[in-house]
Order: structure tokens, then sequence, then C-alpha cells
């Protein structure tokens, strides 16, 4: 079956070190993006990217990092430099278009501490 | 960054009543409206894609119109059973050059058999 896959599940840190999480999806899709949520806050934009070796910041990119190397693939690093990286993160990707839906992984939930 | 707003936050219905729910988002350079439900434990599932303005879009018991020159949507469920039970988030695509949706922070609905 197609999908979307992130992992782990769980992961937690140590403060000051970098972690990076997996995201890989066997849809075919161009785009792929990667939101965080936070409690009472709605999903907010990271970072996309529409094609393979291009990718561009979302509304909350200071402090992570991505790369699209294989179309399947689009891992986010979170870095030092992120203040408050506690959080949900969902990965997910769609067809090019605006009316097309996204289709999401089961999240990442990081805590550092 | 887009405002985009979801009413209510929280929602407790009997199981077999009806219920609807708000999106309220920009009127100006609007593109396309999504709707997802996101049960406890999964990852978000596209609901519907709305694109014109006077859409009314129906899966099952879930249907949704889309009002584009006041910027509103509703999402209404009829006879609400215990699956039903999730966050419902809407998300607003504006163009403009970034790829991203702007999600709200979810309508979350409790059904009480």
């Amino acid at each position: 079956d197609g999908g979307i896959t992130q992992s782990p599940k769980y992961l937690f840190r140590k403060e000051g070190q970098n972690v990076t999480l997996s995201c890989e999806q066997n849809l075919n899709h161009d785009a792929m993006y990667w939101y965080r949520q936070d409690p009472g806050q709605g999903l907010r934009l990271i970072y996309y990217s529409q094609i393979v070796n291009d990718f561009q910041k979302g509304d909350i990119a200071e402090g992570y990092s991505v790369s699209r190397e294989k179309k399947e693939s689009f891992p986010l690093t979170v870095t030092s430099a992120q203040k408050n990286p506690t959080a949900f993160y969902l990965c997910a990707s769609r067809d090019r278009g605006y009316s097309s839906p996204l289709h999401f992984g089961n999240g990442t939930r990081l805590t550092v501490t | 960054i887009l405002n985009v707003e979801q009413s209510p936050q929280s929602l407790h219905v009997q199981e077999g009543d009806s219920t609807n729910f708000t999106c309220s988002f920009p009127s100006s350079n609007f593109y396309a409206l999504h709707w997802y439900r996101w049960e406890t434990a999964k990852s978000p599932e596209a609901l519907f894609v709305m694109t014109l303005n006077g859409d009314e879009k129906k899966k099952g018991r879930i249907s949704a119109t889309l009002n584009t020159k006041e910027g509103y949507s509703y999402l209404y469920i009829k006879g609400s059973q215990p699956e039903d039970s999730a966050t419902y988030l809407c998300a607003f695509y504006s163009g403009g050059g970034a790829d991203g949706l702007t999600f709200g922070k979810g309508t979350h609905l409790i059904i009480q058999p």
C-alpha cells in the first residue's frame, strides 16, 4: 500500500543536540511538507519542497534544516538553534496543484530535555 | 501569516444528533479550502477539497459548503456516531507563490453515546 512513513514515533534528545526526523513516501508525489503541532495551535508549516533538490522555508523555519535528494525522502533536522524543539512533527505529501489533498504520516513526537 | 479561524474549539454532541462547525478564512486570493479529519493515534485524513464559491461536497453523513465571497465554510455531520469523534481541521490555500496551506486550530468533536 502506498503511504508516508515517519520514524521514529517517539524521540528523546538532550538539549544542544541536533536530531533528524525521517519521512519517506511511495506515493510518487512531487511535493512534500513538514508541519509542527503544539498544544492549542494549528499545524504550522516548517519547510516544503515541490521538487527534488529544491525546498522553501515555511512560516517557522528558524532552527530547522531539510534536504530533498530523492523524490521519496524529505528528512527534517532539528538543530540546537531551535529554541523550543519539543513538539509533534507531521510530514505530508501531495500531487502538485492546490486542489490536491495532503497525505500525512503518523507523526514523530520529539521531546528535548 | 494568514488567519484561519475555526469554531467552536470543542463540541460535545449526543449520538444520533446532527452538528455543524465553521471555518473562517480571508476572502481575498482564494484558491482552495481543505477539510481534514484527525482521529486520535491516526494521521489526518482528507475529507474535502473545495475550490469554487457555492461548492457543496458530501461523503456519507458528512457534508461541507463553501462561501468564498464572505470567507467561510461549514462542515455538517448528520446523525453523529461515536466513530465521528475526532478533530476536524480546515486549511486555506491562497496561492501567491507559497505552496503551503494555512491551518486552523481545529474543532475537537466528542460524540457521547
